[in-house]
């Protein structure tokens, strides 16, 4: 049963323009929501977050949007630079499940210069 | 800043043997993880602990044991190993809820 689910497995797009990495979700009790970035041979590392209070959350080129009703939250890259090229997982969780993550199966994002 | 040390990054392993997955971390997290990630799939929940004594079982525990004698130190151990254990093994650790730090990763490979 995949709660997290990315349901694009790769995203080509041009350098400068917007990137959109989406995500859905099954499980309405998760109230916290964060996207990771992995590149090749590395561990994840923590790009944003949002809470399910909220419905978006920006931090310099990277904006994320939640939208409860729908069950689905989506990732915006603006502008989009060729080092922004790696594998962008989106991640979970909600109190009565404890502090785990449940990730989704991840988007790889290739930016052309 | 070490960080999550993991040990090794790369191993071979025949059907039927064992091994141990080191995972050190020094930020003084109490939560600490190991996640497998199998190809097109996501990072998949082993083992978690909240803190030294302390370890549950996540999504996928069959076939691994852990421990967690102290705060910077959680093994993953695997126990009589099998194809279906090939996989890249992500230690990771956090202060409490949400944010993770994770390590480099271990690929294994079972013949």
């Amino acid at each position: 049963d995949q709660q997290v689910k990315q349901n694009s497995p790769s995203l080509s797009v041009q350098e400068g323009r917007i990137s959109i990495l989406n995500c859905d979700y099954t499980n309405s009790m998760f109230d916290y929501f964060l996207w990771y970035k992995k590149y090749p041979a590395e561990g994840p590392t923590f790009l944003i977050s949002i809470s399910s209070i909220k419905d978006k959350n920006e931090d310099g080129r990277f904006t994320v949007f939640l939208n409860k009703s729908a069950k689905h939250l989506s990732l915006h890259i603006v502008p989009s630079q060729p080092g922004d090229s790696a594998v962008y997982f989106c991640a979970a969780y909600h109190a009565e499940y404890g502090n785990k993550l449940v990730f989704g199966a991840g988007t790889i994002l290739r930016v052309k210069s | 800043n070490a960080g999550v040390t993991q040990t090794p990054k790369f191993r071979i392993l025949k059907i039927g043997q064992s091994m141990t997955l080191q995972c050190a971390q020094d930020m003084n997290h109490n939560y600490m993880y190991w996640y497998r990630q199998d190809p097109g799939m996501g990072l998949k929940l082993i083992y978690y602990s909240v803190g030294a004594g302390i370890t549950d079982k996540g999504e996928v525990p069959n076939g691994y044991n852990v421990s967690r004698s102290t705060t910077e130190d959680f093994p993953l151990r695997l126990e009589l190993a099998a194809p279906s254990q090939t996989s890249v093994y992500f230690c990771a650790s956090s202060p409490g809820p949400g944010e993770l730090f994770f390590g480099e990763g271990s690929r294994l490979t079972v013949l």
